[in-house]
């Protein structure tokens, strides 16, 4: 079955304690991108990677990191985290830019107090 | 950059009623796409729009691209309680970035 997945689906953490949030897909895409949802702002692109040790900032990546050393894997990386950073996360995955539908893994809740 | 706006921010209708959702964008897109993300779910695709002026239908619903290429709408004609959750319109920037709208959020009162 074609899909997108996440893991920790739910996540509490604590100020300053590095976490990873890890994304993968499973159709050969190319494109994969980090979103954070939160209430009234929709979803805002934290950062997306055109193909393999192509990455590249969105709108909101401060205090976030990305690797792609595999096609299928997208990590998240949140070195220091904080509670603004407390969201709901998505990865997504597309067969080529961003002007192609985009396949969003289940999502993860991040709490950070 | 590029900022995509979308109105109604939430709308609770009558089951049977008719929606629309708006979305507007402040720069020409090269398309534009529609997701759909159910209570407690993630975004789904529905559909994309590239040409000027194209209207697709997927049975009760219907997708308009505006003729400048900067608006869409999404109409629903007589809801039904399955069509709850938030509707998302969602364009490329420079063919890299997707820029989302904030949503619309649709509740249908049975």
């Amino acid at each position: 079955e074609a899909q997108v997945t996440q893991n920790p689906r739910y996540l509490i953490t604590v100020t300053g304690k590095k976490l990873t949030v890890t994304c993968s897909q499973n159709m050969n895409h190319e494109y994969m991108s980090w979103y954070r949802q939160d209430p009234g702002l929709g979803l805002r692109q934290i950062y997306y990677s055109m193909n393999v040790e192509v990455t590249d900032k969105g709108d909101v990546p401060e205090g976030y990191k990305v690797s792609r050393k595999e096609k299928r894997n997208f990590p998240l990386i949140l070195e220091s985290p904080s509670p603004n950073q407390t969201s709901l996360y998505f990865c997504a995955s597309s067969s080529r830019l961003a002007g192609h539908p985009q396949y969003f893994g289940p999502g993860t809740r991040l709490t950070v107090t | 950059g590029q900022q995509v706006m979308q109105i109604p921010q939430y709308q609770h209708v009558q089951e049977g009623e008719d929606f629309t959702t708006y979305c507007n964008s402040s720069t020409t897109l090269s398309n534009i796409q529609w997701y759909k993300q159910r209570p407690g779910g993630h975004p789904v695709f529905l559909i994309q729009l590239v040409k000027s002026g194209e209207v697709k239908k997927q049975k009760r619903l219907t997708f308009q691209f505006g003729e400048a290429k900067k608006n869409s709408s999404l109409h629903i004609t007589a809801t039904q309680t399955t069509d709850v959750g938030t509707y998302f319109c969602a364009g490329p920037e420079y063919g890299n970035k997707l820029v989302f709208g904030a949503g619309t959020i649709l509740r249908v009162k049975s």
